[in-house]
């Protein structure tokens, strides 16, 4: 199976921060890469797939890079709604495997 | 619009079976894959399986082999996520969740039930 890993685990940020979520594949796995944002008693949410495609509605401070192994996602000014948790996900074969999250919160 | 609904919670005693289901409208159920994932207490997300949707077959990730089925009836436009041989490890939220065109896609999940807590305990 092909392991994700994300890191930092968790993030403590402000209101209009940068941040960066790394994540990083055992093996290459071209740009099949989705971001997803989850937030506590709801579905998970596709914020980017294709490493780098945003999805219809999501704000443009999201954006996602990287290909081969190494994979990021930034959000450029971070707004309430942005907590959350962040998984990263490869689809390059089964079985899908997800990173274990980073949990962004409030500084 | 499409929209996963997804059946009530359960509560389970170790080595039972539950069944927990998923029903789509607003497309055509077998045009597109389902994959089911879900959550433990705590812990991250994880992909279990999924039913494609060109040719109804199923992959199921190893640590359920042998203990998952997932189906289909198309006569309710509804996928079903049979686990037998609960273990309190079952505790979980379950999700059902819509993968994409073409094949590349089917682990790209825009659309998502609302998730359904199973909770095993004796």
């Amino acid at each position: 199976d092909i392991q994700m890993t994300q890191s930092p685990s968790s993030l403590s940020a402000s209101l209009g921060d940068r941040v960066t979520i790394t994540c990083r594949a055992s093996q290459t796995i071209s740009n099949y890469l989705n971001w997803y944002q989850h937030k506590p008693g709801k579905a998970p949410h596709l914020v980017i797939d294709t490493a780098s495609t945003l999805q219809s509605g999501v704000p443009s401070r999201f954006s996602g890079s990287g290909s081969g192994t190494e994979f990021s996602l930034t959000i450029s000014s971070l707004q309430p709604e942005d907590f959350a948790t962040y998984y990263c996900q490869q689809t390059y074969t089964i079985p899908y495997t997800f990173g274990q999250g980073t949990k962004l919160e409030i500084k | 619009q499409v929209q996963l609904v997804q059946s009530g919670g359960e509560v389970k005693k170790p080595g039972a079976s539950v069944r927990v289901s998923c029903r789509a409208s607003g497309y055509t159920l077998i045009h597109y894959p389902i994959s089911w994932v879900r959550q433990a207490p705590g812990q991250g997300l994880e992909w279990m399986g999924f039913i494609r949707d060109y040719n109804g077959n199923t992959d199921y990730a190893q640590n359920f082999q042998g203990r998952v089925t997932i189906t289909t009836d198309t006569s309710t436009s509804t996928v079903h996520l049979d686990l037998r041989s609960l273990t309190s490890d079952d505790t979980a939220v379950y999700y059902c969740a819509r993968g994409g065109i073409p094949p590349r896609y089917s682990g790209t999940w825009q659309f998502w039930g609302q998730g359904t807590l199973v909770t095993v305990s004796s």
